[in-house]
């Protein structure tokens, strides 16, 4: 069975730090794109940030860009999202989300985790 | 990068009526690029739909998705309880993967 965990989240100050993880089980990690999606209090979904099966190739929002870092460590089935210069707006629950495999579905989501909620206030 | 709305915003509806939701596209989505998602309050999303008319493993027949260019639907035939929740819709043809605002599913 395919599993996602977060952890890490919590009540960090404006222009403060931290670092969101993912454990991965269930499946060959290594052969996977993950991807972390956020959702705002009462408010829709975002995409945040893209990391290739290798992390050749990585990309951002541009709401994050320069100050979110995505990182993988395949020998350890995990994700992560460092985040600094955090800001109000980036208060949210951040999901790690599976990329599809196979050119018809690479580009959705198809497992998420439960998501860990991330608040910026002072 | 392309922007999704979907409509309506929210849609009443009873158990056993069909469900009928829209996704529109700024611009066309390449090779039908477009998936569905339902989310159930305080849950994940869990995808229903990719290549705007397959369903996703395990997602019952009643789902079905249909459309290409700028216009996509989501028909929901007979609504189950369980069915009432929001769904989004995604493109991802074009980098930045959107969402679109989502639509609400209530019980009338």
């Amino acid at each position: 069975e395919v599993q996602l965990v977060e952890s890490g989240g919590g009540l960090v100050k404006p222009g403060g730090s931290l670092r969101l993880s993912c454990a991965a089980s269930g499946f060959t990690f290594s052969s996977y794109s993950m991807n972390w999606v956020r959702q705002a209090p009462g408010k829709g979904l975002e995409w945040v940030s893209s990391i290739s099966s290798s992390s050749s190739y990585i990309y951002y929002a541009d709401s994050v860009k320069g100050r979110f870092t995505i990182s993988r460590d395949n020998a350890k089935n995990s994700l992560y999202l460092q985040m600094n210069s955090l800001r109000a707006e980036d208060t949210a629950v951040y999901y790690c989300a599976r990329m599809g495999l196979g050119k018809a579905v690479a580009g959705t989501y198809d497992y998420w985790g439960q998501g860990t909620l991330v608040t910026v206030s002072s | 990068e392309i922007v999704l709305t979907q409509s309506p915003g929210t849609l009443s509806l009873s158990p056993g009526e069909r469900a009928t939701l829209s996704c529109r596209a700024s611009q066309s989505v390449s090779s039908s690029y477009l998936a569905w998602y339902q989310q159930k309050p305080g849950q994940a999303p869990r995808l229903l739909i990719y290549g705007a008319s397959s369903r996703a493993t395990g997602i019952p027949d009643r789902f079905s998705g249909s459309g290409s260019g700028t216009d996509f639907t989501l028909t929901i035939s007979r609504l189950e309880p369980e069915d009432f929740a929001v769904y989004y819709c995604q493109q991802y043809g074009s980098p930045p993967r959107t969402f679109g605002q989502g639509t609400k599913v209530e019980i009338k």
